[in-house]
């Protein structure tokens, strides 16, 4: 089983359109969990840190189910410069690494 | 907003030749890493680095690869005899706190092509 499996996708969504996205977690010692945006060919950009308490950034809002292994993304009223690869990543306490899931991939389209 | 930078771009090279990939952390970041993707698939970790040792490798870095902190702000990757299958873009990054909340910073990477 991979340590972070994310949807499949890709999500196909209208503008206006809300789309969540799910991250589960293989290793209950992950502590911290991040979501990152990828366009094609370019760095992980650091989207936001993923709190137990959730947390929200405009119309972006992450989840965290320790109980479960998951962490989710919501993206609200979705416009065109949303489309990209948004990747999880989790952390273990103390480890050195961020894993990173495969990614998903989003086209907003007019 | 400070930022990672790294040089090359894009590096294209013979096979069994020998590159170094150059980074610029952020400066008053401590730690240190370098992940890889290759073209269509995952960002997969590499290395990281803290006080001027390793503190963490995956199995990709073998002794083909090194890294060092030649001064007070390069990090370089160097990969000794490049293989066809080190084609990747590679991705150095940089943390101020280890482990924990640890938030990594990418740069914008260098495109590796070995021909």
């Amino acid at each position: 089983r991979k340590e972070v499996e994310q949807d499949p996708g890709p999500f196909n969504v209208p503008e206006g359109a809300t789309v969540a996205f799910n991250c589960t977690y293989s290793n209950s010692a992950s502590q911290s969990f991040f979501w990152y945006r990828q366009d094609c060919r370019k760095e992980p950009k650091l989207l936001m840190s993923v709190y137990s308490s959730g947390n929200e950034d405009g119309r972006f809002t992450a989840q965290l189910n320790r109980a479960s292994q998951y962490i989710s993304l919501l993206i609200r009223d979705s416009k065109l410069s949303d489309s990209a690869t948004y990747l999880c990543a989790v952390n273990r306490v103390n480890a050195g690494k961020s894993t990173f899931g495969d990614g998903t991939t989003l086209t907003v389209k007019p | 907003e400070p930022e990672v930078t790294q040089t090359p771009s894009h590096q294209v090279t013979q096979m069994g030749q020998e590159v170094i990939l150059r980074c610029v952390p952020i400066s008053n970041h401590l730690y240190f890493y370098w992940y890889r993707q290759i073209l269509g698939q995952k960002v997969e970790f590499l290395v990281s680095f803290y006080n001027n040792e390793i503190s963490e490798k995956s199995e990709i870095f073998d002794d083909q690869f090194s890294v060092e902190r030649p001064d007070g702000s390069n990090f370089t990757l160097k990969i000794r005899s490049t293989k066809l299958e080190d084609s990747a873009m590679y991705f150095c990054a940089s943390s101020d706190v280890r482990g924990g909340a640890n938030e990594q910073f990418f740069g914008p990477g260098t495109r590796l092509t070995v021909l």
